[in-house]
């Protein structure tokens, strides 16, 4: 069974601090994603990897991938409260847009 | 460029009652997608289809649940005889094909069964 799988599930971070959210999967992938969800609300797109080595940043947010290791980074920079939502990470092992999400980080910024 | 629209954006049925989902897809886009979310989960993928094809439904249920992308009008997810646990958030995406085309979600439904 094709997995994903982020750790922690949960961060709770203070501001300022700099963290890291680790996605691990089961299959070969040359695509990786990264979207934010606020609470009832829709998937935002953060970041496309399309590549081994690929590294994108986009304000204090920045995400890695190493096919070789099946693992994705997502890098936050000085936290502040409003990178507080779940961040999910999905691959597309066959590329076709049926994304397997992960179980999702759940991060809340602590003034 | 109006993004993916789905409605209604919650929905309340009774058990046995029939759910009906629509999306409307991101103008230029043929490629439709099904995910549903339960509470405290990530999204899981339920179907895919193209304009009057259904090209991967492997992620649907085999009973109760059927969906459609016709050549006029919305893509629609259709439920019947809902049942407790069917109560999720269900969102469509929308691509306009190709590998490297990213997904673009639309706000949901969230569907609650009484």
């Amino acid at each position: 069974e094709l997995k994903v799988e982020q750790n922690p599930l949960f961060l709770s971070m203070q501001e300022e601090k700099n963290y890291t959210i680790y996605c691990n999967y089961s299959t070969t992938s040359d695509r990786l994603y990264w979207y934010r969800q606020d609470p009832g609300k829709s998937l935002e797109s953060l970041f496309v990897l399309l590549s081994n080595g690929a590294v994108k940043q986009e304000g204090r947010l920045m995400a890695s991938l190493d096919t070789k290791a099946r693992l994705s980074t997502l890098h936050i920079t000085a936290a502040v409260h409003d990178l507080s939502a779940t961040y999910f990470c999905a691959v597309d092992p066959r590329l076709q847009g049926k994304l397997i999400f992960g179980t999702g980080t759940l991060l809340a910024v602590q003034p | 460029n109006a993004g993916v629209m789905q409605n209604p954006r919650h929905l309340v049925r009774r058990r046995g009652q029939e759910a009906r989902l629509r999306c409307s897809p991101m103008k230029g886009h043929s490629h439709v997608y099904w995910y549903r979310q339960l509470p405290e989960e990530g999204l899981k993928f339920m179907v895919y289809l193209q304009k009057e094809n259904i090209i991967d439904e492997s992620g649907m249920p085999k009973e109760r649940f059927s969906a459609e992308f016709p050549k006029e009008g919305p893509s629609i997810l259709r439920i019947q005889q809902v049942v407790r646990g069917d109560s999720a958030a269900y969102f469509c995406a929308s691509s306009p094909g190709g590998p490297d085309s990213p997904l673009h979600f639309g706000n949901g439904t969230r569907l609650t069964v009484t």
